[in-house]
């Protein structure tokens, strides 16, 4: 099973601040990696998949990086609604596996 | 408008069973592969069980595998989790997600989450 370790488990960003999360894969993953977003008492909503594409509707702000093992998610200028818990997921072997999730709070 | 809705979650007693549905609209609901995630109160998501648009290939997480079974009724626009033998480590959240994939070989992309749910084993 491939193991997905996400960093930092809560990071602290002021409005406005760019946000850098990581998620780090036991083994390669190719691109096969996705990013979801989650605010409290929703569902998880997607947000980048094959590390790089945004998925419909979301905004330019959000960015994904990477390949193989190391992976990054950048949010550019962060506005309230970001505020939220993120989960990478990869899905190049089964089982799928989720990160450990990074909380974005208010600085 | 796509949607994915569950329902068929409750309070069930240790050993006991329970069926999930996953009632879906708005697409072509036989092209696409589904899962399901879980997610526990407080906790993070845990991928539980994928099923193929045909419904011939199916796997499992290794906490259900033996337990759960998934299925799905094309005709019915349905996708099913039975779940059998619960035990309290199995109290979640239930989503049904669509891959957005139509196409072997492109990338996967978990797009649509059904609100969820909630399933409690009581021990």
């Amino acid at each position: 099973e491939i193991v997905m370790t996400q960093s930092p488990a809560i990071l602290s960003v002021s409005p406005g601040e760019r946000a850098t999360l990581s998620c780090r894969a036991s083994q390669n993953v190719n691109s096969n990696l996705a990013w979801f977003q989650q605010s409290p008492g929703q569902a998880p909503r997607l947000l980048i998949y094959a590390a790089s594409a945004r998925a419909t509707g979301i905004p330019a702000r959000f960015s994904g990086s990477g390949s193989g093992t190391e992976f990054t998610l950048t949010i550019s200028g962060l506005q309230s609604e970001d505020f939220a818990l993120y989960f990478c997921l990869q899905h190049n072997n089964w089982p799928l596996s989720f990160g450990g999730g990074t909380k974005v709070e208010i600085k | 408008e796509v949607q994915v809705v569950e329902s068929g979650g409750g309070l069930v007693q240790s050993g006991g069973s329970l069926r999930l549905s996953c009632a879906a609209s708005g697409f072509t609901f036989s092209s696409h592969e589904m899962i399901w995630v879980r997610q526990a109160p407080g906790k993070g998501l845990e991928w539980v069980s994928y099923i193929s648009s045909s419904g011939e290939s199916i796997t499992y997480a290794d906490s259900v595998r033996g337990r759960f079974t998934i299925s799905r009724d094309n005709a019915r626009n349905s996708l099913y989790l039975q779940m059998n033998s619960l035990r309290a480590e199995d109290t979640a959240v239930y989503y049904c997600v669509r891959d957005g994939r139509t196409a072997p070989g492109t990338f996967r992309r978990f797009d649509y989450w059904g609100p969820g749910t909630l399933v409690t084993v009581s021990s």
